[in-house]
């Protein structure tokens, strides 16, 4: 049973230039969440995506964007990287939207020049 | 708003013996859900332990426990029997009411340490 997975597992970007992060839910998982994690801080909810729709959102400005697709897999996009952007990159699965258990995956670090 | 607060940066303990992580929260609402996660070196978070906010009684996971004081907005992990695999970074996490866990609120996290 396969676990949560992201690619790619590092990114090196130039500030103003734009990423895309992908994840694959754990089998049987229909929601995706995004988390950004920053050197030494605890996660932050970026936006979480179900039935290919972003259903909730946290503090982030409208340069992160994601998607969902019908095999519920994810992606995130970030525009106009800053260096600030640059952090580990988690992603969540969990069964519908009322779970309270949601599995991570290892994240991809991004550094941002 | 809801905020974590995770006193203890860093803890250590002895190989075998016990230890207390220490979690604060602080929120207006009545319903609620608090969970711990670790992080080895690796970076993948590891779900550990749940507790509802209108659990009765404190959560329980092998080695792992929750010692929940509603009272004090208080939600300890307790590690019992510590392993040398137990070095990592905790969180304590608090998800709002009528949401699943995806919109969680994270602590800055302890770096646990166990010395053989």
């Amino acid at each position: 049973d396969a676990g949560v997975t992201q690619s790619p597992t590092h990114l090196i970007k130039t500030r103003g230039q734009q990423v895309t992060l992908r994840c694959s839910p754990k089998s049987g998982h229909d929601t995706v969440s995004w988390y950004q994690q920053a050197l030494g801080q605890g996660p932050q909810f970026i936006f979480q995506y179900y039935e290919e729709e972003e259903r909730q959102r946290g503090n982030f400005p409208d340069r992160f964007s994601g998607h969902q697709f019908p095999n519920y897999s994810s992606e995130l996009n970030v525009n106009a990287l800053l260096l600030g952007d640059s952090a580990l990159y988690l992603c969540a699965s969990s069964f519908g939207t009322v779970s309270y258990e949601q599995y991570f995956g290892p994240g991809t670090r991004l550094t941002v020049t | 708003a809801q905020k974590i607060t995770q006193t203890q940066p860093g803890m250590f303990v002895q190989e075998k013996e016990a230890v207390t992580l220490d979690c604060t929260y602080d929120t207006s609402d009545q319903s609620y859900g608090l969970f711990w996660y670790k992080q080895p070196s690796s970076g993948e978070m590891i779900f550990l332990i749940y507790q509802g906010s209108y659990d009765e009684q404190n959560a329980t996971e092998g080695r792992y426990s929750l010692n929940f004081q509603k009272a004090r907005k208080s939600a300890n992990l307790v590690i019992s029997a510590s392993q040398l695999g137990d070095s990592a970074m905790y969180f304590c996490a608090m998800r709002e009411p009528s949401t699943n866990a995806g919109k969680s609120t994270f602590g800055d996290g302890t770096t646990l340490t166990v010395k053989p």
